[in-house]
């Protein structure tokens, strides 16, 4: 059974960079034919896709996201991270890790973590 | 892309049936069978309730029911009772590789 955490600092100032680490347990980010990934809820208001990513190196990001987000996996291959640059008031929301079983694809999350939450203020 | 619009409340009494609409477009919910729907308590993280339109995953209650018509996807829930009282989120693959979220629906048993 995958468990994740994720870890960073709830509090971010407007124009820096957001970095935040997944940590997995109950299995290897480079095992199997999981997908990894991050969503995001901003206060009150629904989930919105950030990233996609499998080991061997495909990762996706959406669209209105990317060009600020990398995500990448440790050596160890039990940690994810993510960072997002140039952040403002409108990034603030709560952050979490997931995983798909879904054979190499990411159409849905069945393993999530218990999100995080991060505000962008000065 | 937009995201699929989901309506903002529903309610029900106990023992009552339920369905939530989500629609899209061709481009995403018209082309795959690649919906989902989460169950999210507050405060909590979303959990997996249906994947690929209608399965259910391990453990899920078989009061929960997905089912596509087109463009349109639907959730029911059967045999409605307190602990159901949720917000409920689909979500679609999309012909871009995007992965795209409703705005959410919440759920009031009354």
């Amino acid at each position: 059974q995958v468990q994740l955490q994720e870890a960073g600092p709830g509090l971010v100032k407007p124009s820096e960079t957001l970095s935040l680490t997944c940590s997995v347990s109950g299995g290897s980010i480079r095992s199997g034919s999981y997908y990894w990934g991050w969503i995001r809820q901003p206060p009150g208001k629904g989930l919105e896709w950030i990233v996609s990513m499998f080991y061997s190196g495909g990762t996706y990001y959406n669209p209105s996201l990317q060009g600020r987000v990398t995500m990448s996996v440790d050596a160890s291959n039990t940690q994810a991270s993510l960072e997002l640059t140039s952040v403002t008031a409108a990034d603030t929301a709560v952050y979490f890790c997931a995983s798909s079983s879904s054979e190499y694809s990411y159409r849905f999350w069945d393993y999530w973590g218990q999100g995080i939450p991060v505000t962008v203020s000065s | 892309q937009s995201a699929l619009t989901q309506p903002a409340s529903v309610s029900g009494s106990p023992g009552q049936s339920i369905t939530i609409s989500c629609t899209g477009t061709s481009t995403d919910i018209g082309f795959y069978n690649y919906v989902s729907w989460y169950q999210q308590h507050p405060g909590k993280a979303p959990k997996l309730i249906i994947h690929d339109v209608r399965n259910r995953p391990s453990g899920v209650s078989n009061r929960f029911s997905g089912s596509k018509s087109g463009s349109t996807a639907s959730l029911t829930i059967s045999g409605l009772q307190a602990e159901d009282e949720a917000d409920y989120y689909c979500s679609s693959y999309t012909t871009t590789s995007n992965l795209l979220f409703g705005g959410g629906t919440k759920l009031t048993v009354l």
